[in-house]
């Protein structure tokens, strides 16, 4: 069974602009959520969509979105990029019932660099 | 305020000795913990995890306890490997919030032959 992938691998932007990055996850899995992870506030939760609907969210601002297909593949976008939005952002897939405990497995992330 | 602490920024092992790896959790909603292991530049894997049901899951070299009293839970790998070397977070979700995982900052592991 193939794991859950992230495109691209790497991105290198500039203030101002915005960017998309894309996840698939595991077959069968139906939640997807995406973390931020940089070295000063660790590993960050951003939302989890579940069946097309955002189900959780975290703490970041508005110019973090997200959006979860009929296929269950995701999409986070980023508008107005600052320099402290550089990271590691990482999706991970699971099953998503409500209501009962859930692994997560995770994809190897895609490394954004704002200039 | 971090809800899931990871107080040892390193550990430092023998290889074939035991190595412990500790997280403490204040939040008493959580009911679902995690641990995953991760290199620089790559996604975390999933090792181990355990419901708040229970207080023991073993998997292999990996054993995971759980003591909710205390609000503590430790990962045990026996033996240590040099493989084994790498970053250890340790997360938590909560009942209702299960898409959620807040984490530990990591603890490095490093495992010498």
């Amino acid at each position: 069974k193939a794991g859950v992938t992230q495109t691209p691998r790497y991105l290198i932007k500039t203030r101002g602009q915005q960017v998309t990055l894309s996840c698939s996850p595991i077959s069968g899995h139906r939640s997807v959520s995406w973390y931020q992870q940089t070295p000063g506030q660790g590993l960050q939760f951003l939302f989890e969509y579940f069946s097309e609907t955002q189900r959780n969210k975290g703490n970041f601002p508005g110019r973090f979105s997200g959006r979860q297909f009929s296929n269950s593949r995701s999409e986070m976008n980023v508008s107005t990029l600052e320099l402290g939005d550089s990271a590691l952002y990482l999706c991970a897939s699971s099953w998503g019932p409500s209501g009962r405990p859930d692994t997560q497995y995770f994809g190897p992330g895609t490394r954004l660099t704002v200039l | 305020d971090q809800q899931v602490k990871q107080n040892s920024p390193s550990l430092s092992v023998q290889e074939g000795r035991i190595s412990i790896l500790n997280c403490d959790y204040t939040n008493s909603m959580f009911d679902y913990f995690l641990w995953y292991k991760k290199y620089p530049a790559e996604g975390p894997t999933f090792l181990i995890s355990i419901s708040s049901i229970k207080d023991k899951n073993e998997d292999g070299r990996f054993t995971v306890f759980l003591n909710k009293s205390a609000k503590h839970l430790s990962l045990h790998i026996v033996p240590s490997q040099p493989g084994d070397s790498a970053v250890y977070f340790c997360a938590a979700s909560a009942r209702g919030s299960q898409g959620n995982l807040i984490f530990g900052k990591g603890t490095k592991l490093s495992v010498k032959p």
